[in-house]
């Protein structure tokens, strides 16, 4: 499989749960993103990681906690979400931590936060 | 905080229409790039304009990065339905930051 892959691609949460999202980009590229997509919004940067170093967080609240083990797979783990968390949240990765290449995108997870 | 303005937000012509969509910043961009979300997937990078002026074409797509690298246009001449979409342009600032912001898109409809 190629690209970046996204899992699950549609998660309903309570605001008690604990859940994690999942991508896993098969390109070597050597950064990962966690994007926020709401409606009537910019996509939002939440956290950037390069060399699996976490290298930007921005201003996220800490009920979402990213994890980067090694520079193919990123984890977002969620907790005592709430409603207004709902959106698509959007992996993308990079060849270096530099926009200039571009990203490629994963099809996102869509979140819902009942 | 630099912002991206699109416009229109949303556009809605017929199978054979030419248009052109609007991406205006008043600060200054090293490099801009538009993508293309469809629904349900992520967005797919179309181009990247780096040169003040600078036009890339991509098949029926044309691309114009503005003299002074502040704005950006996206022509599509003969709409086809598989042009629908959300159209995001994306740029990174001047002074060397290496974030990408968006602005809001154009949710572009192309009716048969």
């Amino acid at each position: 499989e190629t690209g970046v892959t996204q899992t699950p691609r549609h998660l309903v949460m309570g605001m008690t749960n604990k859940k994690s999202l999942k991508c896993e980009q098969h390109l070597g590229h050597n950064a990962m993103y966690w994007y926020k997509q709401s409606a009537k919004k910019p996509l939002e940067l939440m956290f950037v990681y390069n060399f699996k170093e976490q290298t930007e967080n921005n201003s996220v609240p800490s009920r979402f906690s990213p994890e980067c083990p090694n520079s193919s797979h990123l984890f977002l783990h969620l907790h005592t979400l709430q409603p207004e968390d709902s959106a698509l949240y959007l992996c993308a990765s990079s060849p270096e931590w530099t926009a200039n290449y571009g990203y490629t995108f994963g099809s996102g997870t869509r979140l819902t936060v009942v | 905080t630099q912002l991206l303005e699109q416009s229109p937000q949303f556009l809605s012509i017929q199978e054979g229409e030419n248009l052109t969509v609007y991406c205006n910043s008043s600060s200054v961009f090293s490099s801009l790039q538009w993508y293309r979300q469809e629904p349900g997937e992520g967005p797919v990078l179309l181009v990247t304009v780096v040169t003040g002026g600078e036009v890339k074409k991509l098949k029926r797509l044309t691309f114009q990065f503005g003299d002074a690298r502040k704005d950006s246009s996206l022509h599509i001449t003969a709409a086809q339905p598989g042009d629908t979409g959300l159209y995001l342009c994306a740029g990174t600032d001047q002074g060397g930051s290496e974030k990408l912001v968006f602005g809001k898109g154009t949710k572009l409809t192309v009716n048969p």
